[in-house]
């Protein structure tokens, strides 16, 4: 879906630094999500948000930051906390209780 | 707490073939199913949901709550199949999906 927007598209830290994933989109949804993907783990969510100004913490939340100041953006910060963070991370959204989530092409961490 | 079990990582089935993906769920509550699809270099997209009852690229899926398993499957299998397949399910008031660790699957020619 061309309406959610993730970048960088790759992204190095070295350790001991935080650095921050975007997550954009125009497709007036309520609802976003993080979801962290390892080989042979499928996805599992970071964080997620149902509205502005509100997040939840998912099965993984330890080590990452959230804010949802503004309804087509939702932030992800992989702070220093998080021990293991090399992964690929993918934003999704949706719009109602009975939409299906949309997701966008993922950003790649690697640690340094 | 709910789970997705895929117990195949990995799949080869030849052009033609039927192929058959297995999902199996635990959740307490009325489920709710997806099957998303990764292909090479393409984001991950919804192949299907369990409530539209729909074929999708000659894919379909059927709920059975009796054998908690939502299995994925095509008649006649295409090279253009080859892709990883993730089950998920849906709970919460959010609606926050739980997956599967995948299948890949391969159609050889």
């Amino acid at each position: 879906d061309g309406g959610i927007t993730q970048s960088p598209k790759y992204l190095f830290r070295k350790e001991g630094q935080n650095v921050t994933l975007s997550c954009e989109q125009n497709l007036n949804h309520d609802a976003m999500y993080w979801y962290r993907q390892d080989p042979g783990q499928g996805l599992r969510l970071i964080y997620y948000s149902q509205i502005v100004n509100d997040f939840q913490k998912g099965d993984i939340a330890e080590g990452y930051s959230v804010s949802r100041e503004k309804k087509e953006s939702f932030p992800l910060t992989v702070t220093s906390a998080q021990k293991n963070p090399t992964a690929f991370y993918l934003c999704a959204s949706r719009q109602g209780s009975n939409q299906p989530q949309h997701f966008g092409d993922g950003t790649r961490l690697s640690i340094l | 707490a709910q789970r997705v079990t895929q117990p195949e990582k990995l799949l080869s089935v030849f052009k033609g073939a039927p192929v058959e993906l297995k999902c199996n769920y635990s959740y307490s509550g009325s489920p709710e199913l997806f099957w998303y699809v990764q292909y090479s270099r393409q984001r991950l997209q919804l192949l299907l949901r369990h409530i539209s009852r729909e074929s999708i690229k000659g894919f379909t899926a059927d709920l059975n709550k009796g054998e908690t398993s939502f299995h994925l499957k095509k008649p006649f299998a295409q090279e253009e199949d080859s892709a990883m397949y993730y089950c998920a399910l849906s709970s919460g008031s959010a609606r926050q999906l739980t997956f599967g660790s995948g299948t890949q699957l391969t159609v050889l020619p």
